[in-house]
């Protein structure tokens, strides 16, 4: 089983630049969430989806955008990077019905110069 | 609001000794609880998770915790260190309804010989 599939693992991104990070499971699951790690701060979440053609703001939205046209794919896009968009990000899947715990892909390291 | 707070960013322990990592969580009616364990540069992986029933919980590698709902806390502990165990834990409270995951800010273990 694949999982939860982040691509790319590493990216480096000039001030400005857009980029998409990409994700992708096969577990079937609605809930598909975006993360973003930095030390100290433990994981905020960015944007979530609790199925296909719904999204909503977590807690940290601003200067991502996200879609989510299919069960299977949730990409999170950097509209114009800042270098405080610096950090790991994590994608992460889940069932909404019973209470199941997330399911994390291996993350993005980004870096915006 | 929900929220969950991890006391202390950095615990040490030598190798055989007792792991306690701190977790306490906000919540106006018990929420679904879990343990997730970060290795360096990979994804979050699941120790163990708290929904309902019996309040001690069993998990990977050795560790279990505690729900106390008079506390609000829920408690990761491990009888005796091994140095593999070195990593960061976080704690994260999930709502009855909703998928959204709230994570603490992590603690970091460290393992002496």
């Amino acid at each position: 089983n694949a999982g939860v599939t982040q691509t790319p693992k590493f990216q480096v991104l000039k001030t400005g630049q857009s980029m998409t990070l990409q994700c992708a499971q096969d577990m079937n699951h609605e809930y598909m969430s975006w993360y973003r790690q930095d030390p100290g701060m433990g994981l905020r979440l960015i944007h979530y989806s609790v199925g296909a053609g719904i999204t909503d703001q977590g807690e940290v939205p601003n200067g991502y955008n996200v879609s989510r046209s299919t069960t299977e794919d949730f990409p999170l896009r950097l509209l114009s990077a800042a270098p405080s968009q610096t950090s790991v990000y994590f994608c992460a899947s889940s069932s909404t019905g019973a209470p199941t715990e997330a399911f994390f892909g291996q993350g993005t390291r980004l870096t915006v110069v | 609001a929900q929220s969950v707070t991890q006391l202390g960013s950095h615990v040490s322990v030598s190798e055989g000794a007792l792991v306690l990592l701190r977790c306490n969580y906000s919540s106006s009616v018990p929420p679904y609880l879990f343990w997730y364990v970060q290795y360096p540069n990979q994804g979050l992986q699941l120790l163990l998770k708290y929904t309902t029933g019996a309040t001690l919980v069993k998990g990977i590698n050795g560790f279990e915790a505690e729900f106390k709902k008079s506390e609000t806390s829920f408690h990761l502990t491990k009888p005796s260190a091994h140095m593999s165990d070195a990593a960061e834990y976080f704690c994260a409270v999930r709502p009855n309804q909703g998928g959204k995951l709230i994570f603490g800010q992590g603690t970091e273990l460290s393992v002496k010989p």
